[in-house]
């Protein structure tokens, strides 16, 4: 059974500091993505990496996928309280382009003023 | 705008009283789930269609079922809701082979159970 954990499961930071949520899966898959939910709201998608070494970038965020150690950690630089919300990391359990996807336990940000 | 579609927004149901949440989606993507969310939990997956194929998760109660009519639309059932299926109901819609695309998610069901 995939088993898919992030750490930490809150985080509560300054305006504009930097940090590193962690995301660690069991089995082998190539296909990770990292999701954004608001409070009451829906799954906003925010990045999809699908190799051993993927970086993508976008804003203050930054995602990273490491394969071999079933790693994947999203960055957050210079936090703003916008990005206050729940982050989440999803592996695609299929690996086959099925994109079943199983989840991580969320990561509860607060950025405090 | 194409998207994915769910209706209601919220849905209050009595205990033991059949409920159905529907979904629909302009994207054409054959692939389309259900996911369950209860307060503070990750999405869970209840089940998918790859196109009339219906792919049941093991641990998924059978009080649930679904129904996929045609492409666009997606149903949920749920046969005799308890207090424990109280929960944000999320479906999504996928194209497997582009490239490993995203998921496009609705903007969900809060189903409350009285």
């Amino acid at each position: 059974e995939l088993k898919v954990e992030q750490n930490p499961l809150f985080l509560s930071m300054q305006e504009g500091k930097n940090y590193t949520i962690y995301c660690n899966y069991s089995t082998t898959s190539d296909r990770l993505y990292w999701y954004r939910q608001d409070p009451g709201k829906s799954l906003e998608s925010l990045f999809v990496l699908l190799s051993n070494g993927a970086v993508k970038q976008e804003g203050r965020l930054m995602a990273s996928l490491d394969t071999k150690a079933r790693l994947s950690t999203l960055h957050i630089t210079a936090a703003v309280h916008d990005l206050s919300a729940t982050y989440f990391c999803a592996v695609d359990a299929a690996n086959f382009g099925n994109e079943k996807l199983t989840f991580g336990t969320g990561t509860r940000l607060t950025i405090i003023p | 705008d194409a998207m994915v579609i769910q209706n209601p927004r919220y849905q209050v149901t009595q205990f033991g009283k059949p409920v159905t949440l529907s979904c629909s989606q302009t994207l054409n993507h054959n692939v389309m789930y259900w996911y369950q969310q209860k307060s503070s939990q990750a999405p869970k997956l209840l089940f998918h269609y790859y196109d009339k194929d219906f792919n049941n998760e093991a641990d998924t109660p059978d009080n649930f079922q679904s129904r996929r009519p045609n492409t666009s639309f997606c149903f949920l059932d749920i046969r005799s809701p308890g207090l424990g299926d109280a929960a944000m109901y999320l479906c999504a819609t996928s194209r497997p082979g582009t490239g490993g695309e995203k998921l496009f998610f609705g903007s969900g069901t809060q189903l409350s159970v009285l």
